[in-house]
């Protein structure tokens, strides 16, 4: 099975960048999705096919895709960022959705 | 705008089975895939199965191959999920969920219904 590799926690200072990555096998071969997450909420698209941002996302979340490694990117982190991300991908040899465990973003 | 309205909460018995309902309007319903992906309280995100009107194609996720059905009705823009021989471990919310944005061979998930809570408790 496809296995998305994400660090289960990311801390960063408000104003600064928060940078989230999510690993596996030539992923930048697939196209990436990811989500935010915040408590009893249900899951909300940020990014889509890799970089690209639905309507009312703001500019400062982007995304990159290349080799084993995909990345959110957070520009000045403000508290109300803090949620759990989660990235996500096709995988057509299995023909199944994988998600990621998770990364918990906290905010100092 | 796409709306998903899902069916209310449910406790079931352990060995029993579920079907649970979505409402979907604010789209052309054949033109809409429809999943299903649950959360474990405290866990992460798993998708379940699901269909994609555009090319007819059905997919379940290998851990639930043979527990779980999903089916449509387009005359009532209704999706429907079955699960059956619930554990404890089904205990979960979830969620249907549809894409309209990506040009991925298969779609993000735009858009989350409210969620369902099943709770499989003796």
């Amino acid at each position: 099975s496809y296995v998305l590799t994400q660090p289960p926690s990311v801390s960063v200072a408000p104003g600064k960048t928060a940078r989230i990555t999510c690993g596996a096998n030539n992923i930048g071969l697939k196209s990436v999705h990811w989500y935010q997450q915040k408590p009893g909420q249900a899951p909300v698209l940020v990014v889509y096919d890799d970089s690209d941002r639905p309507s009312g996302i703001p500019e400062r979340f982007s995304g990159s895709n290349s080799g084993n490694t995909a990345t959110l990117t957070i520009d000045e982190v403000e508290a109300g960022d803090e949620a759990d991300y989660f990235c996500q991908v096709w995988d057509v040899d299995t023909t199944s959705y994988v998600f990621a465990t998770g990364t918990k973003v906290t905010v100092l | 705008q796409v709306q998903l309205v899902q069916s209310g909460p449910e406790v079931k018995e352990p060995g029993a089975s579920v079907k649970l309902s979505c409402k979907v309007s604010g789209y052309t319903f054949t033109e809409l895939p429809i999943h299903w992906v649950r959360q474990a309280p405290g866990k992460g995100l798993e998708w379940m199965g699901g269909f994609d009107h555009e090319d007819g194609e059905r997919f379940y996720a290998q851990n639930f191959q043979g527990r779980v059905t999903t089916t449509e009705d387009t005359s009532t823009e209704t999706a429907y999920m079955h699960l059956s021989s619930l554990t404890h471990e089904d205990t979960a919310l979830y969620y249907c969920v549809t894409g309209v944005l990506s040009i991925a061979a298969k779609p993000s998930f735009d858009y989350w219904g409210q969620g369902t809570l099943i709770t499989v408790s003796s």
